[in-house]
């Protein structure tokens, strides 16, 4: 199975700030990488497909790269209902799998 | 609107059985992948199982290939997951969720139903 992996897995930011979080695959995927966001007690939010391209509706202050086993999520001026935690997801192979997770919290 | 509802969560002892339903409404299934994704109390997404448009292509995550069988009605635009040999570890809120082929991401999901395995 491919396994995923993100970092960090916790991140205190304020608002305002610009914020990147890394997903890495076990191996090359391509574009396979899509974004979630999910707020507490809530069902997960698709925010990115294919690497890079923004869901409709998603603002653009969410952006989204790379390709192979290296992505990025980065979000530039974080507001307050970004505060959530954010999860990486693979489609490359039969067996999805998601990466464990990045919550972002105020600081 | 595009909306998913999933049901049958329940209580249900460690060896039983659960069929949870997800109905579609707003759109037809039939041209849509689907999902099933569930996640324990306090802990991160895990996809379980999925089956392409036709029915044709299914696979199940391997902690639960053997036990758990997803399928679909296409004429009730509504999907399932058949669920057996349930474990304590199988507690878990289950979304569904639908894909297309073009991009492979998980668009659309429902709210989530609770399946709780205890004694």
């Amino acid at each position: 199975d491919i396994q995923m992996t993100q970092s960090p897995s916790s991140l205190s930011a304020s608002l305002g700030d610009r914020v990147t979080i890394t997903c890495r695959a076990s191996e090359d995927i391509s574009t396979y990488l899509h974004w979630y966001q999910q707020r507490p007690g809530k069902a997960p939010k698709l925010l990115i497909f294919a690497a890079s391209n923004l869901q409709s509706g998603v603002p653009s202050r969410f952006s989204g790269s790379g390709s192979g086993t290296d992505f990025t999520l980065t979000i530039s001026s974080l507001q307050p209902e970004d505060f959530a935690t954010y999860y990486c997801q693979q489609s490359y192979s039969a067996l999805y799998t998601f990466g464990p997770g990045t919550k972002l919290e105020i600081k | 609107e595009v909306q998913l509802v999933e049901s049958g969560g329940d209580l249900v002892q460690p060896g039983g059985s659960l069929r949870l339903s997800c109905a579609a409404s707003g759109f037809s299934l039939n041209t849509y992948w689907t999902h099933w994704v569930r996640q324990a109390p306090g802990k991160g997404l895990e996809w379980v199982a999925r089956m392409n448009s036709e029915g044709a292509s299914i696979s199940h995550a391997d902690a639960v290939k053997g036990r758990f069988t997803i399928s679909r009605d296409n004429a009730k635009n509504t999907f399932f997951l058949q669920m057996g040999s349930l474990r304590a570890d199988d507690t878990a809120v289950y979304y569904c969720a639908i894909s297309r082929f073009s991009t492979s991401s998980l668009d659309s999901w429902g709210q989530g139903t609770l399946v709780s395995v205890s004694p």
